[in-house]
């Protein structure tokens, strides 16, 4: 029961250059959430998906993009990478009823923008 | 909109004592709460959670929290810490906004020492 898996883990990106962060749940989670963290300042949502084929911006959309065309995956496109986006980035899920469940987060991928 | 405020960056503790981890919450109807950790390189783990019924809330590894709505207060507590409970502690509350995504504070340092 792998959960939430986040692929890469580590990556260092030059200013400019773009990449796509990968999230997977086999849960069968509705709901698909983007948060990135910096220290200090908790977690910050990115993005969020209700279902297949649906997203909406979250709280800190901006430079980022995301797709879901499948329920499992929920990419994440960093175009034009800044160093403002240097951060750690996590992917969660959770049921529609997820007030009982709470949310799975994956493990997270460690950002730095140089 | 939900917000939550843990007020001290970081909590030192002797193992075997009791620990608190202190969170303060401002939200408009019910609270729904919750306590992550987050172990160094790890995703967030989810302890437990506040929805209703009893004021006093048992989650994983021996942790419970305490829900005060006078105080708007929702402290974590362990009544023997562990060297192993050191981590980063979240405390976050639900926002209908959003895909009902969590809010989460700045996070509490916790270190117990032998």
């Amino acid at each position: 029961n792998a959960g939430v898996t986040q692929t890469p883990k580590f990556r260092i990106l030059k200013i400019g250059q773009s990449m796509t962060l990968q999230c997977t749940q086999d849960m069968n989670h509705n709901y698909m959430y983007w948060y990135r963290q910096d220290p200090g300042m908790g977690l910050k949502l990115i993005y969020y998906s209700v279902g297949a084929g649906i997203t909406d911006k979250g709280e800190v959309p901006n430079g980022y993009n995301v797709s879901r065309s499948t329920t499992e995956d929920f990419p994440l496109r960093l175009e034009l990478a800044a160093p403002s986006q240097t951060s750690v980035y996590f992917c969660a899920s959770s049921y529609l009823q997820f007030t009982y469940y709470g949310y799975t987060f994956g493990s997270g991928t460690r950002l730095t923008v140089v | 909109a939900q917000s939550v405020a843990q007020p001290e960056d970081q909590v030192n503790v002797a193992e075997g004592n009791p620990l608190t981890v202190k969170c303060t919450y401002s939200v408009s109807g019910n609270p729904y709460l919750f306590w992550y950790v987050q172990y160094p390189n790890r995703g967030l783990q989810f302890l437990l959670k506040y929805i209703t019924g009893d004021n006093l809330v048992k989650g994983s590894y021996g942790f419970e929290a305490e829900f005060n709505k006078s105080q708007t207060s929702f402290h974590l507590k362990k009544p023997s810490a562990l060297v192993s409970d050191s981590a980063l502690y979240f405390c976050a509350v639900r926002d209908m906004e959003y895909g009902n995504k969590l809010v989460f504070g700045a996070g509490t340092i916790l270190r117990v020492k032998s």
